[in-house]
């Protein structure tokens, strides 16, 4: 089955500064990577995702970007605000219904003011 | 309803004991999923449910673990003889109908079960 591993597990910068989460998985058939932020007490939340038939895809301060060849894919998020702070999981799947989401362990993001 | 509603949103019980934990999924989502959440970990796939049939039930950890969808809408996820192991926040999430949209999930906020 589909494995995923992330990191780093836990990141911390200073405001309006860069952050980047990596992931790599192991099924070459996947194709859909999708990007959950959870906040606590919440359930994650759809940020971002990319198929395979492209290699980046941008949604103002966030993008990603995905190398198949070596199967890994990055969260880029710029400017970063406090309001960013939260838990990042990464994940991957094949896109067919009832394809399930395999994820990574998470990454603890905080953005200090 | 706007979201993914699930029920309740917290339920302790003790060592043996029968849970039932309710997902009411997004008005018109067919597919209907159940992850299950350890501290400090990623989501793990529990099943999948296709209108009222469970189409992939292999994330399920052993036979105490059991779901319903009976009318293609609201799904109970039942655990029978609970134990300390159990103890998790689990979720449920709804994607809509259609092959670019069959992975895009919607998440509930989940239930967090403590076994004691």
């Amino acid at each position: 089955g589909e494995n995923v591993e992330q990191h780093p597990s836990t990141l911390s910068v200073q405001e309006g500064d860069s952050a980047v989460i990596k992931c790599t998985y192991s099924d070459s058939a996947s194709n859909y990577f999708p990007w959950y932020k959870q906040e606590l007490g919440k359930g994650p939340q759809l940020i971002i995702d990319i198929r395979s038939n492209v290699g980046e895809k941008k949604d103002q301060r966030i993008a990603v970007t995905l190398n198949k060849t070596a199967k890994h894919f990055s969260l880029h998020i710029t400017e970063t605000q406090p309001e960013d702070s939260a838990v990042y999981f990464c994940a991957a799947s094949k896109e067919t219904s009832g394809s399930r989401l395999t994820f990574g362990e998470g990454t603890q993001l905080t953005v200090n003011p | 309803g706007a979201g993914v509603s699930q029920t309740p949103s917290n339920k302790v019980t003790e060592k043996g004991k029968y849970v039932e934990l309710r997902c009411d999924p997004i008005s018109g989502h067919t597919a209907l999923y159940w992850y299950r959440q350890s501290l400090g970990q990623g989501p793990e796939f529990l099943i999948y449910f296709q209108g009222t049939g469970a189409a992939d039930d292999s994330g399920l950890p052993n036979d105490r673990f059991f779901a319903v969808r009976p009318e293609g809408s609201v799904s109970t996820l039942k655990i029978q003889r609970t134990e300390r192991g159990d103890s998790a926040v689990y979720l449920c999430a709804s994607s809509p109908p259609g092959l670019t949209g069959a992975n895009v999930l919607t998440f509930g906020a989940g239930s967090r079960l403590t076994v004691l």
